[in-house]
This record gives structure tokens, sequence and C-alpha cells, in this order.
């Protein structure tokens, strides 16, 4: 159990709709990155957030947004979705960006389903 | 953007078997990261490297981070058939973002 948590565990939903995934990072980490893995695919990286604020942006579609709360919980919204939305999403956290000692840990995943 | 050359794609083995896989990359990176991914699972994190020539062992794996800071290679010794799964190579770079670049996986067969 890497601490990072992620809910919910599956979705499935329709072309068209936006959904939210919600993330919880470990204890004290301030960090929170989000990655999308489609089918045999590798990890793409989204978005970065430290305590609150955007950092850092990746291959992440105008469709998709994002933000990190107070409580350093995170949540990523995807809306107007489309089939090929459909993959593996995964946050991670990080206690030590900026140090040079980057250690991400990954949650266990929301695994969305578009049809 | 940034890549990582991460070989061989795919491996079969026979159990008991020593495996070692690398990635590698035209860019210097400051840190080093393996992870391994069950189906379905987010991957764990197996081993970290910060510096150069660093060599790590975490039971039956050890990873290095090369001298030239271009490369990291990984390998388990003995292997089981729990061993199975995705193993991902990834790496921060040198004065760039402090975003981690990934390569693309390391997928492992052990026959029993």
């Amino acid at each position: 159990d890497s601490g990072v948590t992620q809910t919910p565990k599956h979705l499935i939903t329709a072309t068209g709709q936006r959904v939210t995934l919600r993330c919880s990072p470990r204890s004290g980490d301030l960090s929170v990155y989000w990655y999308q893995q489609s089918l045999d695919q590798g990890l793409q990286f989204l978005i970065q957030y430290y305590n609150g604020e955007e950092r850092a942006k990746g291959n992440i579609l105008e469709r998709f947004s994002a933000q990190q709360f107070p409580d350093l919980h995170s949540e990523l919204n995807l809306s107007s979705l489309e089939l090929g939305d459909s993959a593996l999403y995964f946050c991670a956290s990080s206690s030590n960006w900026g140090s040079g000692q980057e250690t991400q840990y990954f949650g266990p995943g929301t695994r969305l389903l578009v049809l | 953007g940034q890549q990582l050359n991460q070989s061989p794609q795919s491996m079969f083995i026979q159990e008991g078997e020593d495996v070692s896989m690398n990635c590698t990359s035209s860019s210097i990176f400051n840190t080093w990261l393996w992870y391994k991914q069950d189906p379905g699972e987010g991957p764990v994190l197996l081993i970290a490297l910060y510096k150069a020539g660093e060599l790590t062992s975490n039971g039956r794996l050890t990873a290095q981070f090369g001298i030239t800071r271009k490369d990291s290679f990984l390998n388990i010794s003995a292997s089981i058939p729990s061993d199975v799964g995705i193993y991902f190579c990834a790496g921060q770079l040198e004065g760039g973002s402090e975003k981690l670049v990934f390569g693309k996986g390391t997928k492992l067969t052990v026959n029993p």
C-alpha cells in the first residue's frame, strides 16, 4: 500500500458525459501528479500540483482539468468524454518535489470506460 | 519531448533465471526510479537512485545509476513466478522540469 488513495476504482460512463476522479496523497506529501495509461501503453503525464498550485502540464487535453484543494486532495475532471478517453488514470504523490530527488508513489488507479 | 529508451520490450524466461533490463537516453538525469506494475494496478516503486554510479539492491533486485547519468539498469536474480509484470524506468531530467519521464516498460513473463 503506497498510501495514495484514489476513488472510484472503476467508472463506466457514456460519451459526452463529465466525470470527476479523486485522489488523496500520502500523508505529508504536497505534490500530486496525474497520469493517463491507455491499454498496453506507458504512463502519460497529464498535470502536477504542488500545495494547491499548478506546477507542470503535460499532454493534458483542454477537456480535462484538475485542481488541488487546501487539504491537499486533488480532483481530475474529464468532460465531453470520448471513447478514446477510456484508460487507467493514476494519481501519484511526492514529498520531495524540488529537491532534485524526485520520488513518486502511485495510487491504485481509476479505470474509466467510456461507452 | 524527452524520451527514455527501455529495453527489452518483453522477456520470456524460465523460473530461476536472472533478468536484466535497461533504460537509456541522450539526456542527463538526476534521478532514476524503477517501478513494477501488475495488470490493472498502480506502479509500485522498487528502487530509487540519486547518484551517478550508485548501485542499490532491494532483495533479489539490483539497480544502478549509470556513470554517464544517461542510463540505468535493473537486474532480477533467481526469478520467481510473482516477478511477472511490467517494469518501468523513470527519470528526472537535469535542469529540466521536475516531472518524471517514463520508459515504455518491459513486460516480464516467467514460466514455472
